[in-house]
């Protein structure tokens, strides 16, 4: 099983492009989870989807917005990018609230 | 509100020494709690969790950890540490709606030869 995937790696962005990230998992979990992190701040939710059909703000979801395409997918736009929103992204996902979250590998993104 | 508190940022200890990051949390309830490592460059991945069972969780490589209610503590621990335990640790809670988690700013397990 490839777990939770990412699209794309690496990405550099000049300030007001705009760009999606792309999630997938196969573990047949409801829950999905976006979040980013930045040196000494540990990680931050930027949006969750509880199951399929829903989405929630996190604690910092201003200038992104969230999609849960189907129950594998769940992607993150950001409409007009900002030097803030520099950072490395997560995607992750749980079977049901459980709490045990699954990672994957996280998109370094850079806005210039 | 909930929150957790990771006491160290740095810890740096030999290769065969015991290993203890420290995690204080606040919550309002019996709080679910995790810690979770990251290798540099790598995805993050759970390393155990405490869920209201036994107050003494043991984890993946040799880590446990001790969930003290009424020092509000969730330490980190390994008798032995290994090279290969260099990494950055972080301790989170969460929150009641079940969804949502709170993670510690992490500490950084520097492992001397």
């Amino acid at each position: 099983n490839a777990g939770v995937t990412q699209t794309p790696k690496f990405q550099v962005l000049k300030t007001g492009q705009s760009m999606t990230l792309q999630c997938a998992q196969d573990m047949n979990h409801n829950s999905m989870y976006w979040y980013r992190q930045d040196p000494g701040m540990g990680l931050r939710l930027i949006y969750y989807s509880a199951s399929e059909g829903t989405t929630d703000k996190g604690e910092v979801p201003n200038g992104y917005n969230v999609s849960r395409l189907n129950k594998r997918e769940f992607s993150l736009r950001l409409e007009s990018a900002a030097p803030s929103q520099t950072s490395v992204y997560f995607c992750a996902s749980s079977l049901n609230g459980a709490h045990e979250q699954y990672f994957g590998p996280g998109t370094r993104l850079t806005v210039t | 509100a909930q929150s957790v508190t990771q006491l160290d940022s740095h810890v740096s200890v030999s290769e065969g020494t015991p290993v203890l990051l420290r995690c204080n949390y606040s919550s309002s309830y019996s709080p679910s709690l995790f810690w979770y490592v990251q290798h540099p460059n790598k995805g993050l991945q759970l390393l155990l969790k405490y869920t209201s069972a036994a107050t003494l969780v043991k984890g993946i490589n040799g880590f446990e950890a001790e969930f003290k209610k009424s020092e509000t503590s969730f330490h980190l621990t390994k008798p032995s540490a290994h090279m290969s335990d260099a990494a950055e640790y972080f301790c989170v809670v969460s929150l009641d709606s079940n969804y949502q988690l709170i993670w510690g700013a992490g500490t950084k397990l520097i492992i001397k030869p």
